[in-house]
């Protein structure tokens, strides 16, 4: 049965930098027909998608966080990564990883949906 | 950028049709998914690929989509589905996320 778990520090200084680690176990990452993705969910508020990264690195992310956000992959520790720079209130969520699904739609191949989601990680932006 | 919008709350009695919204742009000739959150839990997959359900997923739940709205039906509707519940789409490149739906079971 996949898992995924989120790890990282749980307290970050605004302006200063974010970062997660979300540890795959149960399967690999290499495999072809997912991505593997980062989403946040602010205190009572929506979810909102991060970016999501392929096992040979190629990514997509969400325009309003593009500039701020590295995602990267390690494939020997079968984990996947997320930066995300210049932190404010604004950012302190938790964060969830989860595995995204990739298919065939219209020729086109695409993500489509998120399972599983890892049991999600606070992260608190304050001085 | 693409949205999807859902009501904030809908409230259903116990052993009834549960039905919620998700509307988009042409969103019928997408691919929609549902998530169902409980209070301090991670999101659960419970429809794929407009109306097909996980393993593990009871039978109650159903999913459509044609024209500019999908939907989310939960028959015979339990107090265990009072939840957060979330439709999501792939549209320009980007995961885009409804705003979410509370399920109040009364």
């Amino acid at each position: 049965q996949l898992q995924l778990q989120e790890s990282g520090p749980g307290l970050v200084k605004p302006s200063e930098t974010l970062s997660l680690t979300c540890t795959v176990s149960g399967g690999s990452i290499s495999s072809t027909t997912y991505y593997w993705g980062w989403i946040r969910q602010p205190p009572g508020k929506g979810l909102e998608w991060i970016g999501s990264i392929y096992h040979s690195g190629s990514t997509y992310s969400n325009p309003s966080l593009k500039s701020r956000v590295t995602i990267s992959v390690d494939t020997s520790k079968n984990h996947f990564s997320l930066i995300l720079s210049s932190v404010t209130a604004a950012d302190t969520a938790v964060y969830y990883c989860a595995r995204l699904r990739m298919i065939t739609f219209g020729g086109v191949v695409q993500p489509e949906w998120f399972d599983p989601w890892g049991r999600g990680s606070l992260v608190t932006v304050s001085s | 950028s693409y949205e999807l919008t859902q009501p904030p709350s809908v409230s259903v009695s116990p052993g009834q049709t549960a039905s919620i919204t998700c509307s988009g742009e042409k969103l019928g000739d997408k691919y929609v998914c549902w998530y169902q959150q409980k209070s301090g839990q991670s999101p659960v997959l419970v429809i794929y690929q407009d109306s097909k359900r996980p393993s593990g997923i009871p039978e109650r739940f159903s999913g459509s989509n044609s024209g500019n709205t999908a939907t989310l039906t939960i028959s015979g509707t339990q107090a265990m589905d009072e939840a957060d519940y979330y439709c999501q789409a792939w549209a320009s490149s980007t995961v885009v996320f409804g705003g979410g739906t509370k399920l109040t079971v009364l």
